[in-house]
């Protein structure tokens, strides 16, 4: 039990598809963020929420969308795909060291994601 | 130079060998720092804190050097089990978003 939902674990969609990927934390952490990685490549850091606000995008193509409605879920919105988008997308979320926390990011299990 | 530094190996050791990873950054505001383990196709998930005195979690010893900027983990008595990717990652007290190097891959082969 990690603490960090994330929803659906696979997800198989073609180029033209709307789908979204749900992450949602019982933590009562202040940060979230969203992460790509690619086959056996490092994590990329795509987006950071801090209090439900964005802080970082890091230049990422707009066909993601997060949304985040409180301080518990986040969402990735996608649309018009590309197959080289297909990767595991890794939710996480974190208590800032300034906020009483210990900065440790816990992390979901993933979505993978397939683009046909 | 990158804000986190790994060696990404592979590091390929027989069972019951000592491994030690280094990993250098750059930020000298960097407060907080952690060991984290991957798994093929899996998250990941954190292995030990760093702490300022070094610390051990049974065959697992993490130390920190802040004048050199630089953690290490050492591993001892490898098992099969511990062949996985090693992240370093690094915090600092004015930002939320943690930096992660790029991994050091373990392999412990038979």
């Amino acid at each position: 039990e990690t603490g960090v939902t994330q929803t659906p674990r696979h997800l198989v969609m073609g180029m033209t598809n709307k789908k979204s990927l749900k992450c949602e934390q019982h933590l009562g952490h202040n940060a979230m963020y969203w992460y790509k990685q690619s086959a056996k490549k490092p994590l990329e850091l795509m987006f950071v929420y801090n209090f439900k606000e964005q802080t970082e995008n890091n230049s990422v193509p707009s066909r993601f969308s997060p949304e985040c409605p409180n301080s518990s879920h986040l969402f990735l919105h996608l649309h018009t795909l590309q197959p080289e988008d297909s990767a595991l997308y890794l939710c996480a979320s974190s208590q800032e060291v300034g906020q009483g926390g210990t900065g440790e990011l816990f992390f979901g299990e993933g979505s993978r994601l397939t683009v046909l | 130079r990158k804000e986190v530094e790994q060696d990404p190996g592979p590091f390929n050791v027989p069972e019951g060998a000592t491994v030690a990873f280094n990993c250098t950054y750059s930020n000298s505001a960097s407060q907080s720092f952690f060991w984290y383990r991957q798994d093929c196709r899996k998250e990941p998930k954190l292995l030990m804190s760093v702490y300022s005195s070094g610390n051990e979690d049974g065959r697992f010893t993490a130390q920190l050097n802040r004048a050199s900027q630089y953690i290490s983990l050492l591993i001892r008595d490898s098992k099969l089990s511990d062949s996985a990717t090693y992240l370093c990652v690094v915090n600092s007290w004015r930002s939320y978003i943690p930096t992660f190097g790029r991994g050091t891959s373990l392999i412990v082969h038979p």
